[in-house]
Order: structure tokens, then C-alpha cells, then sequence
């Protein structure tokens, strides 16, 4: 069991450009979570998707950002037109069900230039 | 609105050392609290899990207390080595919540 997978690591984009982040959630684990991490603060709920289905983004910037999870593949969180303070550490974690408990991915660092 | 707290944002020990990370939230009403360590680039690994029933939970040389009713809980690290040095931080999840709320983590600094 491989564990979340996120990729990339690393993500360089120039301002104005769009980034796609991607997470392959634990095998047999339906319920996928994004959060982001600001530089020297705490970790943030973005939303909260199970396959096909957004439950909550209620954390999510309502203007540039979306998130989905088909029915295959991985989740993937994109970010249109990138301005500088959208450079943070994007976290995926998922679960079995709503009240189990996370493992989290390693995270993709988003750095817009 | 839930708002975790940790004190000391920053704490440096010399090697051997027992210490205690703090962790406070705002609202009793929990349904587990969790510890868990990030190294500098890396993700999130978790330490210690709590359910709101328990009043703490062991592992090696970590123990972590709760104490709903006061809003608080402490992660005890014994014997400290300096590959202990990360950043802990902690995460509350509420009754009948999926979200994780987290504190802004305590940088520790475990000196040879």
C-alpha cells in the first residue's frame, strides 16, 4: 500500500499560469481532503471531496480555484491564473469514511514566480 | 468558531532533555484531537490520536494528555534526541465533523 500519493513534489509557475495538483488516495480510502499551509501557519480545510462529488469547499477560494474527483484517477485540485500568494504547501489526505482518521500525502509545493 | 492554539511556537533543548508542547482550543466539544510531526519539506506524520473519551494516549517516548473540560493538551516528549527535531502540531476534530482544525505548530529544536 503505497499510501496518498501527491504529485508533483515541486511546482514552479509563472503568474497568470495555471497549476494542477494531483492525489491518489489510499487504496480502498473513498473520501479525499485538500489543505493548504501558508508559510509559518497551521494547516487550512480547503474541501472535501468524495468520488464524483464535492461535499464541502467551503475552504476554498471562491474565485480561481476547483477541485475534482472523477470516478477514475486521481483528485486533482487546479488553480487558474496563479498570483503570488497562492504560493503555499498543498496537502491531500484521505479516508475510509468521514469520521475515520487521515493520512496525509507529502504535499505539493506551489511556488509562483 | 474553533481556534487551536500552540505554545511555544519555538522551543530549543539540549539533547536528553524531557519537554512539553502545548496545545489549547476553544470549544470542548471535540471529537478526537491529534499530534502529529512535519519535517522541514516533508508531509505530515501522525504521532498520536486521541479520542475524546480518553484521557491520553502512549507511544515509545511520547505521551499526550487531553483534557476536554479545560480545552487543553500537552504532548510529553521523554529523552529528547535531535532527530526528534521537527515541527509538532496539533489538530482538533469536532463532533460530527470531517475537518481537521489545526494549531500553528511548535518548531523544536533538539541540539546535539
Amino acid at each position: 500500500n503505497a499510501g496518498v500519493m501527491q504529485n508533483p513534489r515541486h511546482l514552479v509557475r509563472r503568474r497568470g499560469q495555471e497549476a494542477r495538483l494531483r492525489c491518489s488516495p489510499m487504496k480502498g480510502h473513498s473520501h479525499v481532503y485538500w489543505y493548504r499551509q501558508l508559510p509559518e501557519e497551521g494547516l487550512k480545510f480547503m474541501v472535501y471531496l468524495q468520488k464524483e462529488n464535492i461535499i464541502d469547499e467551503s475552504g476554498m477560494p471562491k474565485e480561481r480555484f476547483s477541485a475534482e474527483f472523477p470516478k477514475e484517477g486521481p483528485s486533482i485540485l487546479r488553480i487558474q491564473q496563479v498570483v503570488r500568494g497562492d504560493s503555499a504547501a498543498y496537502f491531500c489526505a484521505s479516508s475510509p469514511g468521514d469520521l475515520e482518521g487521515y493520512t496525509f500525502g507529502s504535499g505539493t509545493r506551489l511556488t509562483v514566480v | 468558531k474553533q481556534e487551536v492554539t500552540q505554545i511555544p511556537a519555538a522551543l530549543s533543548v539540549p539533547e536528553g532533555e524531557n519537554l512539553v508542547l502545548n496545545c489549547s482550543f476553544t470549544d470542548s466539544a471535540i471529537y478526537n484531537l491529534q499530534w502529529f510531526r512535519q519535517d522541514p519539506g516533508k508531509g505530515l506524520t501522525s504521532l498520536l490520536l486521541i479520542q475524546s473519551s480518553q484521557r491520553e494516549q502512549t507511544s515509545g517516548r511520547l505521551n499526550a494528555s487531553l483534557d476536554k473540560s479545560s480545552g487543553r493538551s500537552t504532548l510529553y516528549i521523554a529523552a529528547s534526541q535531535p532527530g526528534d527535531s521537527a515541527t509538532y502540531l496539533c489538530a482538533v476534530r469536532e463532533d460530527s465533523s470531517y475537518k481537521l482544525i489545526f494549531g500553528s505548530g511548535t518548531r523544536l529544536l533538539v541540539r546535539p
